[in-house]
């Protein structure tokens, strides 16, 4: 079975640039989580949704991060305008249930310059 | 505030012995714990988990201990291989019922496990 699949890898952008970080979570899972990843802060869950719904989005920084999920197949993380401080790896995971073990992405590594 | 603490950033032990990882929580709402595995350049794998309704669970090398009372809880890896040099991480949730705040899993910051031959 294919796992979480999250592209790019890695990212590497100017200051002001939109970016869109992508995740295909696993067929069948129904839970879909947002995730970044700091030396500072650890992992901190940003967003999650339920049946492509967003159910929690508290952990969103600010306005400048947006979440969507057209269709349970696919879900996208924005920044507009990007910042240095938004240097993170970002990863996306997904569970079959809401007490389900969560299934991690290799994660985006983004730098913003 | 840390609700989920993993006081020692890193253990070194040698191939066979045990390895004890542990984990602190202060959020008495936690009812499920999780322990993940990560390597370099991947994302973190779920490698066990515990109910509060249980003291311990166990999964071949790996065994969970959760100490509701000292809100501790402990992973141990025996014989410890190579292979589990990774970082470890300790989750925890509350019940989503329990007007805790949505489903969340909130983790600790890691412990660096390394396994030397």
């Amino acid at each position: 079975d294919a796992g979480v699949i999250q592209s790019p890898r890695h990212e590497v952008t100017e200051m002001g640039q939109e970016v869109t970080l992508r995740c295909k979570p696993i067929s069948g899972h129904d839970y879909l989580f947002w995730y970044r990843q700091t030396m500072m802060r650890g992992l901190e869950l940003l967003i999650y949704f339920n049946n492509n719904v967003p159910i929690d989005d508290s952990g969103m920084p600010e306005d400048r991060f947006s979440a969507k999920m057209p269709n349970a197949s696919f879900s996208t993380l924005k920044i507009q305008p990007s910042e240095p401080r938004d240097s993170a790896v970002y990863f996306c995971a997904s569970a079959g249930g809401i007490r389900k073990p969560q299934h991690f992405g290799d994660g985006t590594r983004l730098s913003i310059l | 505030d840390q609700q989920v603490k993993q006081n020692s950033p890193s253990l070194s032990v040698q191939e066979g012995r045990i390895s004890i990882l542990n984990c602190d929580y202060t959020n008495s709402m936690f009812d499920y714990f999780l322990w993940y595995k990560k390597y370099p350049a991947e994302g973190p794998t779920f490698l066990i988990s515990i109910s509060s309704i249980k003291d311990k669970n166990e999964d071949g090398r790996f065994t969970v201990f959760l100490n509701k009372s000292a809100k501790h809880l402990s992973l141990h890896i025996v014989p410890s291989q190579p292979g589990d040099s990774a970082v470890y991480f300790c989750a925890a949730t509350a019940r989503y019922d329990s007007g805790a705040g949505s489903y969340q899993l909130t983790f600790g910051k890691g412990t660096k496990l390394s396994v030397i031959p």
